[in-house]
């Protein structure tokens, strides 16, 4: 079974500075997906990012990036010119292509909560 | 695009009553959608798959009496608490994909029983 670990249960930065938040996996598969998704504290989930595992070059979305090192399996989140919107908890997920399309579930980390200070 | 909605936001019921949490996609068809479970401070705990028109399928130690999912429609999922206690008190939140990888959130329903 695919496992996903975050390993930063809390991470804080500073207002405009950049914070890489770690994820690292474990599968045997080779085709999948992987994504970052949100917290804040309206607890309503917003998908951040999302990366197709057999696409080498790295998702990027406005001050959102990812480091997606396949050998490795990791898949780290950037957070560029961080704003205090930002704070929330962010969860690494993982998702098998599989043959049932959407049917296929996420596999979450714990999540690490981020504080960004003013 | 891809916004799902979850009724109600915010239910409190007594001991032995039943509750129905709908989880709506508003603008795709959802061919298949999720019921997570999210306690304090925690991660969120997949309870059911179910894929329109199908019976949904359980994860292990889920009581499938307990919590019934219906799927209907493309676009509307029920999660039914039957004679729901206090231990049964969580945030529950549904998600819906269409046929591609993504899944799409609804907002969350808390639920407490006193």
């Amino acid at each position: 079974a695919q496992t996903v670990t975050q390993s930063q249960p809390e991470m804080s930065v500073q207002e405009a500075e950049t914070v890489t938040l770690s994820c690292t996996y474990d599968t045997s598969e080779s085709d999948y997906y992987l994504f970052w998704y949100k917290q804040p504290p309206s607890r309503q989930m917003i998908l951040v990012i999302r990366q197709e595992a057999y696409k080498q070059q790295n998702a990027t979305e406005n001050r959102f990036s990812v480091n997606f090192q396949k050998a490795a399996k990791s898949f780290s989140l950037k957070i560029s010119d961080s704003q205090l919107g930002d704070a929330a908890m962010y969860f690494c997920a993982y998702r098998s292509r599989g043959a049932q399309g959407g049917s296929e579930k996420l596999v979450f980390g714990k999540g690490t909560k981020l504080t960004v200070n003013p | 695009g891809a916004v799902v909605s979850q009724h109600p936001s915010w239910v409190i019921c007594k001991s032995g009553t039943s509750v129905k949490i709908e989880c709506r996609s508003l603008d795709f068809q959802a061919t298949t959608m999720f019921w997570y479970r999210q306690f304090p401070k925690q991660s969120l705990m997949l309870m059911a798959t179910s894929n329109e028109g199908s019976k949904a399928t359980y994860e292990q130690g889920v009581e499938k009496d307990k919590f019934l999912i219906n799927h209907a429609s493309l676009t509307l999922s029920t999660l039914t608490v039957t004679s729901a206690h206090p231990e049964d008190s969580s945030f529950y939140i549904c998600s819906a994909s269409a046929v591609t990888d993504t899944q799409y959130f609804g907002p969350g329903t808390r639920l407490t029983v006193l």
